[in-house]
């Protein structure tokens, strides 16, 4: 059983395109994270939030507490976008397998 | 700004030994939180620390595993004896408040046990 399911797992886009990641959970939670991990490993948080939406530059993010979802969207995506996207939720943060998104110059 | 801060980097050692990994969080972060990532299960968090205290410790592992977190600044994870399957990355993370912050992630230690 899965607590977090994210889609897609794959990912391929051309530079430029619209790209949305999705993060449906079935536990309570009072906040949301969502991570991108580089292909070197390295993980940085993008977003924490528990209602609305938020944006910070090209990424936005947006959760529907009733409906216990999440997304990600990515505005005219870039190379360097390229990364795993991973949605963690709740007090134990249970992890998403992750979107490995890759961008296509 | 220093950021969260691991070490080692790289760790290779064998079966049976003991291993410490160490994490200095953000100055002024009061809550830490230590991570395993593994191809087979992905990201897990093994134990976070609110003021020093540890706050939820299910997802140790085993008795093998230890943390601790003897002042604001410092944290270990042990693992004694250290196992083959504990071969993976090892995050650590800060936030200035609990698991509703985001969350500053160190480079994390690749630990390779023989």
């Amino acid at each position: 059983k899965n607590e977090v399911e994210q889609s897609p797992q794959n990912l391929t886009a051309q530079e430029g395109e619209f790209i949305t990641i999705n993060c449906s959970y079935s536990v309570g939670i009072s906040a949301l994270h969502w991570l991108q991990q580089h292909p070197g490993g390295g993980i940085v948080s993008l977003f924490m939030l528990s209602s609305g939406k938020k944006k910070h530059g090209r990424l936005i993010a947006t959760i529907n507490i009733q409906e216990k979802h999440s997304s990600l969207h990515i505005t005219a995506s870039h190379p360097r976008d390229s990364a795993v996207y991973i949605c963690a939720v709740g007090r134990q943060f249970y992890f998403g397998t992750g979107t490995s998104l890759t961008v296509i110059p | 700004d220093a950021g969260v801060i691991q070490s080692p980097r790289h760790e290779v050692t064998e079966m049976g030994q003991e291993v410490t990994l160490r994490c200095k969080p953000i100055s002024g972060h009061n809550s830490l939180f230590w991570y395993r990532q593994t191809m087979m299960r992905g990201l897990e968090l093994l134990i976070y620390f609110n003021n020093n205290v540890p706050i939820d410790d299910s997802g140790m592992p085993e008795d093998r595993f230890s943390a601790k977190m003897p002042n604001a600044s410092f944290s270990t994870l042990k693992i004694q004896p250290s196992e083959p399957r504990d071969s993976a990355v090892y995050f650590c993370a800060s936030s200035s408040s609990g698991a509703s912050q985001p969350q500053h992630f160190g480079d994390g230690t690749r630990l390779s046990i023989l």
